[in-house]
């Protein structure tokens, strides 16, 4: 099946410093990326809607400064947590979408969990 | 907006137990998935339905749409040790937002002491 990459695993920074996380599809292009934040024993919420060439789509309450995507590319995506504090602490996850005719052939990285201290 | 109910929030197995979870939701959905996360993992996908009343298998793995495009159920038969892990329903609908998934908050599979 398709294969999405996300890198790094985990990461570990000090407050106020930048972190950037990258959703690489593999085998495939996806013109559209999907950002999630998972807190522990909770569900995946969606952050923002990443569009190949445009501007993200960020869902209510998602701070567009504080969380830039960029789609540079048909296979890259990146998040950045910008100055990053204690509260911004969780599992980002991205996952790509396969079939631009098909939402639920989404496939999910790995997941990347930050830990701000 | 859009909510998931999803039960139950835990459950313990025995190996070779059958296991059910289901998720209910207020308003309809088009299509209904089920994922399966491991610790420090991303969600893989394990069943979609597509149409009210379908019943669809993977392997040990069966799941429902519900005639009323309400609700659906996963069930695992004769389950075994590497099927722990958290099980999540989502909801889609297509014509909204294009990362339209609602996730339930899961049901997490633990191995009876």
């Amino acid at each position: 099946g398709a294969v999405v990459s996300q890198h790094p695993s985990w990461v570990i920074c000090k407050s106020g410093t930048s972190v950037k996380i990258e959703c690489r599809s593999l085998d495939f292009q996806a013109t559209t990326m999907f950002w999630y934040r998972q807190f522990p024993k909770q569900s995946l919420m969606l952050m923002a809607t990443s569009n190949e060439g445009s501007k993200a789509t960020y869902e209510q309450g998602v701070e567009k400064d504080k969380f830039l995507i960029n789609h540079a590319s048909l296979t890259l995506s990146t998040l950045t947590v910008t100055s990053a504090h204690p509260e911004d602490s969780s599992f980002y996850i991205c996952s790509a979408r396969a079939d631009h005719r098909a939402n639920e052939k989404l496939f999910f990285g790995s997941g990347t969990q930050l830990s701000v201290l | 907006g859009q909510q998931l109910n999803q039960s139950p929030q835990s459950m313990f197995i025995q190996e070779g137990e059958d296991v059910s979870m289901n998720c209910t939701s207020s308003s309809i959905f088009n299509t209904w998935l089920w994922y399966k996360q491991d610790p420090g993992e991303g969600p893989v996908l394990l069943i979609a339905l597509y149409k009210a009343g379908e019943l669809t298998s993977n392997g040990r793995l069966t799941a429902q749409f519900g005639i009323t495009r309400k609700d659906s159920f996963l069930n695992i038969s004769a389950s075994i040790p590497s099927d722990v892990g958290i099980y999540f329903c989502a909801g889609l609908n297509y014509g909204g937002s294009q990362g339209n998934l609602i996730f339930g908050k899961g049901t997490k599979l633990s191995v009876k002491p």
